[in-house]
């Protein structure tokens, strides 16, 4: 079974600039959430979507925003970039039922602004 | 506000010597996990604790789970060079089926041979 998968893998930018990242869960499953990772805050969460609807949201300004469509798959969107939101940005995917909510993440998208 | 704290940050050790990675949070939790990261590779998940007093082994890495105390250890045994990576644990919580993870800072282990 295909992993989670993140298109691009690297990005550079410039100051401004607003730029959008793509996720492609685990086929079948239904929620994604989204992490930025940098050096001085770790991992953050970002969103979470589930049934192409926002279900949960991390402290980031408004700049920060997601959509999922209806295969599942999402897309999350930078407006206005500033150099701090050079990170790793990963997603990652599960089933969330019940008893499993366990989490897989993709490969990452690297995103430098300059 | 939930927060997860690891320590150490940083861990040096030689091959062959066991050692404990320690994750302490702050409220209760619904899950642990303990993810792996390789240098610029993305998070590989190792264990998921559900309930008090779980325990979990995968070859050299054991993970355990003491709710009441608020604390999970990653025990490494007999330590490898494949072992060096940063090591994260993760608290899950639940709000109305949804998840999300909060990640302690991390402990970077570095195995010498």
């Amino acid at each position: 079974k295909a992993g989670v998968t993140q298109t691009p893998r690297y990005l550079i930018k410039t100051r401004g600039q607003q730029v959008t990242l793509s996720c492609s869960p685990i086929s079948g499953h239904r929620s994604v959430s989204w992490y930025q990772q940098t050096p001085g805050q770790g991992l953050q969460f970002l969103f979470e979507y589930f049934s192409e609807t926002q279900r949960n949201k991390g402290n980031f300004p408004g700049r920060f925003s997601g959509r999922q469509f209806s295969n599942s798959r999402s897309e999350m969107n930078v407006s206005t970039l500033e150099l701090g939101d050079s990170a790793l940005y990963l997603c990652a995917s599960s089933w969330r039922e019940r008893t499993n909510y366990e989490q897989y993440f993709g490969p990452g998208t690297r995103l430098t602004v300059t | 506000e939930l927060k997860v704290e690891q320590n150490p940050l940083f861990l040096s050790m030689q091959e062959g010597k066991n050692y404990t990675i320690y994750c302490n949070y702050s409220t209760t939790s619904d899950r642990l996990y303990w993810y792996r990261q390789d240098p610029g590779k993305s998070l590989e998940s190792l264990f998921v604790l559900l309930s008090n007093g779980a325990v979990k082994q995968e070859g050299r890495l054991m993970a355990s789970l003491d709710t009441k105390a608020r604390l999970s250890t990653l025990h490494i045994t007999a330590a490898v060079h494949d072992l060096s990576a940063t090591y994260f644990c993760a608290v899950g919580k639940s709000n109305f089926g949804n998840e999300k993870l909060t990640f302690g800072t991390g402990t970077r282990l570095t195995i010498i041979p």
